[in-house]
């Protein structure tokens, strides 16, 4: 069965330093999502991509995050200059007809 | 502006009972709603899909209901078992003002099974 799958497991970086979460997500689904999750709370939506544009973003995706869907399967998440409060638990999702959820990478920035 | 509410946060049952999750909606103008299943430290596990044409899912000993016009579904699992201790989080499909697909989730419920 088709799944999506997320690399790095855990990423630990120090403060400031530019991080690039990388998902694959199932290859003819049409919509892909980033969520994040803090620990102990709930999951937050970031970003949602359609077509290789934006379709949706948060109040919490700035200018310091952005998405690239660079070679027809890999779809990645960049956040430019880390902050503490970035450490969380980021999710990638794909959808056709239900969303399905990638294992996540737990990033800790120190 | 959507929102996804549900209740209860948290729920903790002797082994056996059946028992029922709530989540709500604002906007009705859903297309789809989802059941996931969370496991501490680990991703969303799908459970169930309902279409805004269905009423009900069921997958085993879980069923899933929606009322599209009063902003309701809920997801009702029978004969509860320790495994099935989880948090269960509900996600409705809507529109953006752009006609793309948003998706908005609630909170979570919190569940505990007690052998």
């Amino acid at each position: 069965e088709p799944e999506v799958t997320q690399t790095p497991s855990h990423q630990v970086t120090q403060m400031g330093q530019e991080v690039i979460l990388r998902c694959v997500p199932i290859s003819n689904h049409l919509y892909f999502y980033w969520y994040r999750q803090i620990l102990g709370q709930k999951v937050e939506f970031l970003v949602s991509f359609y077509n290789n544009e934006i379709s949706e973003k948060s109040e919490i995706f700035d200018d310091q995050f952005s998405v690239e869907r660079p070679d027809g399967s890999n779809f990645t998440l960049k956040i430019r200059s880390t902050k503490l409060e970035d450490s969380a638990m980021y999710f990638c999702a794909s959808y056709l007809y239900e969303q399905y959820f990638g294992p996540g990478t737990r990033l800790t920035v120190t | 502006k959507q929102e996804v509410t549900q209740i209860p946060a948290a729920l903790s049952v002797p082994e056996g009972e059946n028992l029922v999750l709530n989540c709500s909606f604002t906007d009705s103008a859903i297309y789809n709603l989802q059941w996931f299943r969370q496991d501490p430290g680990k991703g969303l596990t799908s459970l169930l899909l309902i279409q805004s044409s269905q009423r009900e899912q069921t997958s085993g000993r879980l069923n899933a209901s929606l009322d599209k016009s009063s902003g309701r579904s809920t997801l009702y699992i029978a004969a509860s078992q320790p495994g099935d201790s989880a948090t269960y989080l509900c996600a409705v499909f809507h529109r953006n003002s752009g006609g793309y697909q948003k998706v908005t989730f609630g909170i979570g419920t919190k569940l505990q099974v007690i052998p």
